[in-house]
């Protein structure tokens, strides 16, 4: 299994505008999903890519996935005070059901 | 549906007493974990179940055990508390383990 890397580690920005955090990992993947983790709570499934597909959509959600440069980004659009949160990525390799880790996340921070 | 529950939410003990924490789910899914979360380390997976009566090690497993007696159960526990277990503790079930985990609440254990 591996971990995938986000980065910034943090991130603030005003209300309204757009957020984007980046995920690396070391060696081919079957998909990658992205977490997200409000203060105190579990983490929540936000979206799933897989490994043949470069761009998946959610609502106000965007990622996307480049096998070649092994990274993955999250771009949030309209950032709302709600989106305050933790968010991780975790690449999934094979190897079974020990196999999804999930990085230390990047903390995002959205100003009123 | 609940989803994912943990009983007990906090939980304050003192070095060298045991305690049992407890994890349900109502999905029928055959994938359970158990992760602990500390500050700057992400989430390490402690141990995890692929089905009803079976249970394996994960990354960080010496000071734990685990019983998956019932399909919807997943118990963790600490048999000899120590301070460096002081932590917050996240089950998770999926339906395959490549694929979308759902989160618990967490239980916020404090060793002294």
């Amino acid at each position: 299994s591996q971990q995938g890397e986000e980065d910034p580690q943090a991130l603030s920005i005003q209300e309204g505008e757009n957020a984007t955090m980046n995920c690396s990992y070391k060696t081919s993947i079957n998909n990658l999903q992205w977490y997200r983790q409000n203060s105190g709570r579990g983490l929540v499934h936000l979206i799933l890519i897989r490994s043949n597909e470069r761009e998946k959509h959610s609502g106000r959600l965007r990622v996307t996935l480049d096998t070649s440069k092994k990274s993955s980004s999250l771009l949030i659009t309209a950032s709302r005070a709600a989106d305050t949160a933790s968010y991780f990525c975790a690449p999934y390799s094979g190897g079974g059901a020990d196999g999804l880790t999930f990085g230390k996340g990047t903390h995002l921070i959205i100003q009123p | 549906n609940a989803g994912v529950t943990q009983t007990p939410k906090f939980r304050v003990l003192k070095t060298g007493q045991s305690m049992t924490l407890l994890c349900a789910q109502d999905m029928n899914h055959e994938y359970m974990y158990w992760y602990r979360q500390d500050p700057g380390m992400g989430l390490r997976l402690i141990h995890y179940s692929v089905g009803e009566g079976t249970t394996a090690k994960g990354e960080v497993p010496d000071g734990y055990n685990v019983s998956r007696l019932k399909k919807q159960n997943f118990l963790l526990g600490l048999e000899s508390a120590a301070p460096s277990q002081t932590s917050v503790y996240f089950c998770a079930s999926s339906y395959v383990y490549y694929e979308t985990q759902y989160f618990g609440p967490g239980t916020r254990l404090l060793v002294l």
